[in-house]
């Protein structure tokens, strides 16, 4: 898990419900990135962000929103749009290249999140 | 599309015993490729990464190799551990972009 928190590690939200996931990083790197991993699938990227003030959606952005205010923290917005938010959620980090942000990617130990 | 491919879905082996795990991908431009183990309900930690040009690189009792004209990659685990048991992610990188296998279940058995 390295320098990368996450909390909480488990979260239960009612439908309708919006939550905000943590992502916290001491690595001093600039690139940040959430994933969404379901069972039997590969993670998929929600949003990623290679400098602070600055993100871009991923793949499955529909639903999710994220602030990058500081180098150290990318917090996660799960909103009510999202149909089908229950997954295990995985923030990561690395440095950032110049060409992009294929570095290696160093993983927090995720949150698990529930829609009752 | 690019896909990342892996198998078997899931293996039991006993303490003791070697194995090895597939990796078959059609993602292009190719930049480089990544195993990484994940511990049930933690994140990821990579194990190994190799280019282009690189055939085969160790870990521990871990070893990788890729046959990029082929497009295949196999991880080798060897005297494997009762902490082996996780899921094993094989991961490419194509145009700053990662594309993720859905990962193979590995159980030790004691």
């Amino acid at each position: 898990d390295g320098g990368i928190t996450q909390s909480p590690k488990y979260l239960f939200r009612k439908e309708g419900q919006n939550v905000t996931l943590s992502c916290e990083q001491n690595l001093n790197h600039d690139a940040m990135y959430w994933y969404r991993q379901d069972p039997g699938q590969g993670l998929r990227l929600i949003y990623y962000s290679q400098i602070v003030n600055d993100f871009q959606k991923g793949d499955i952005a529909e639903g999710y929103s994220v602030s990058r205010e500081k180098k150290e923290s990318f917090p996660l917005t799960v909103t009510s749009a999202q149909k089908n938010p229950t997954a295990f959620y995985l923030c990561a980090s690395s440095t950032r290249t110049s060409g992009g942000v294929t570095d290696t990617q160093y993983f927090g130990p995720g949150t698990r999140l529930t829609v009752l | 599309k690019n896909q990342v491919e892996q198998s078997p879905q899931s293996l039991i082996i006993l303490e003791g015993k070697n194995c090895t795990l597939q990796c078959n991908y059609t993602v292009s431009p190719f930049s480089n490729l990544r195993w990484y183990k994940q511990d049930t309900g933690r994140g990821p930690v990579s194990l190994t990464i190799m280019t282009f040009s690189e055939n085969t690189k160790s870990n521990g009792r871990y070893t990788a190799t890729l046959d990029a004209d082929t497009k295949q990659s196999s991880l080798h685990i060897t005297a494997s551990q009762l902490s082996d048991s996780a899921s094993y992610i094989c991961v490419v990188t194509t145009e700053n972009k990662l594309v993720f296998g859905a990962g193979t279940i590995l159980r030790v058995k004691s």
